[in-house]
């Protein structure tokens, strides 16, 4: 079965540095996002991604990030300048609708901020 | 916005049954999802109801009362790796389109 894959699974960083979070989304899907999750909290949503633009964003995606499809495979989140509070798993995710289309998940990339 | 309720925690036997609720308020409805999650997993796609009733696959079942605002994840003969936390999201419609997820029930499954 097809899948979502991400990179790296974890990465540790200074507080202030910047951070590039991968993905290669399924092929054929058409819509991608990042959510993250906070160790012990809920799954939540951070950005939409349709027709190399963003579609929707939550309040968390402030301007400190930004995403980008830089090829025909990738997706990228990129963290400007990290906080401690950015600390969470993020996973990456794809479907081939909106709405009432599943989302596939990757495995997540466990961010540290130290 | 929306507002989804689930229970924080369940224990349940092996071989057992188990019925996890969710209840929502959401101002558009475009339906209901439920996912697994292990421990330091990502999630994955169980069921997915958008009109009243029940959906039944293999183990699983999920129903949907939408007057209500009311689903639940049914789990029959329940096995150890079932083990996990389901987590209860809602599709939105007008405007937004992106589920949201609930905390979560986490279910123990013991021998």
């Amino acid at each position: 079965e097809p899948e979502v894959t991400q990179t790296p699974s974890h990465q540790v960083t200074q507080m202030g540095q910047e951070v590039i979070l991968r993905c290669v989304p399924i092929s054929n899907h058409l819509y991608f996002y990042w959510y993250r999750q906070i160790l012990g909290q809920k799954v939540e949503f951070l950005v939409s991604f349709y027709n190399n633009e963003i579609s929707e964003k939550s309040e968390i995606f402030d301007d400190q990030f930004s995403v980008e499809r830089p090829d025909g495979s990738n997706f990228t989140l990129k963290i400007r300048s990290t906080k401690l509070e950015d600390s969470a798993m993020y996973f990456c995710a794809s479907s081939s609708g909106t709405g009432s289309e599943k989302l596939f998940f990757g495995s997540g990339t466990q961010l540290s901020v130290l | 916005g929306q507002n989804i309720d689930q229970p924080t925690e369940m224990t349940a036997t092996e071989g057992a049954i188990v019925q996890i609720n969710c209840t929502y308020q959401t101002s558009g409805f475009n339906g209901l999802f439920w996912y697994q999650q292990h421990a330091g997993e990502a999630p994955t796609f169980l069921s997915y109801n958008v009109l009243d009733g029940l959906e039944e696959k293999g183990r699983f079942s999920s129903f949907l009362s939408r007057s209500k605002g009311y689903s639940y994840l049914l789990l029959k003969e329940l096995q150890m790796k079932d083990s996990a936390s389901y987590l209860c999201a809602v599709a939105p419609s007008g405007g937004s389109y992106i589920p949201t997820f609930g905390r979560g029930t986490s279910l123990i499954v013991h021998p």
